[in-house]
């Protein structure tokens, strides 16, 4: 079955500075990527996803890249601010949208 | 608005009492998830509706079950809680037509005493 890593588990950057969360896949036929935001005692929320058939997509200060020969896909979250601060979970899907097999997270501090 | 409604965001229930955890949302979507959250991992799906179609994940354990009565519901049926079932457990709906997103409820934080 699919298999999702996560690189880092945690990440601390100033306000002001960047932040890029990797993700890898292990089968090719996944076609679905979506970013999911999770703060302290809530529900992910989605954040940006990409299908197979794009390399890049941008909504405001949110990237991600998918390379889709090495099977990887990032978040790039520029001019990071305090709010930003929350877990970070990637994912990728098999069925166009169902079954995400889920990364396993990455806890992101802004610092003021 | 529409949204992703669960019920209720806090439940202790003790060691081996059945406990129902309940799901409804107004996005009309045709898809309903069930996923186990435990401290510090990612969320683990358990199981999901594809209209009145059942799909249980092979590893999901027995002591889980799932009733969707109608579109718009969906509950999670504990049938004796163990210690290891103490978790969030997270409510996600997508549309299954075209809409790839999975809209995910707040939760609910099931305490095992």
């Amino acid at each position: 079955g699919e298999n999702v890593e996560q690189h880092p588990s945690t990440l601390s950057v100033q306000e002001g500075d960047s932040a890029v969360i990797k993700c890898t896949y292990s089968d090719s036929a996944s076609n679905y990527f979506p970013w999911y935001k999770q703060e302290l005692g809530k529900g992910p929320q989605l954040i940006i996803d990409i299908r197979s058939n794009v390399g890049e997509k941008k909504d405001q200060r949110i990237a991600v890249t998918l390379n889709k020969t090495a099977k990887h896909f990032s978040l790039h979250i520029t001019e990071t601010q305090p709010e930003d601060s929350a877990v970070y979970f990637c994912a990728a899907s098999l069925n166009y949208g169902q079954n995400f097999v889920f990364g396993p997270g990455t806890r992101l501090s802004v610092l003021p | 608005d529409a949204m992703v409604i669960q019920n209720p965001r806090y439940q202790v229930t003790q060691f081996g009492k059945p406990v129902t955890l309940s799901c409804s949302q107004t996005l009309n979507h045709n898809v309903m998830y069930w996923y186990q959250q435990k401290s510090s991992q990612a969320p683990k799906l358990l199981f999901h509706y594809y209209d009145k179609d059942f799909n249980n994940e092979a590893d999901t354990p027995d002591n889980f079950q799932s009733r969707r009565p109608n579109t718009s519901f969906c509950f999670l049926d504990i049938r004796s809680p163990g210690l290891g079932d103490a978790a969030m457990y997270l409510c996600a709906t997508s549309s299954g037509t075209g809409g790839y997103e999975q809209y995910f409820g707040p939760g609910t934080r099931l305490t095992v005493t």
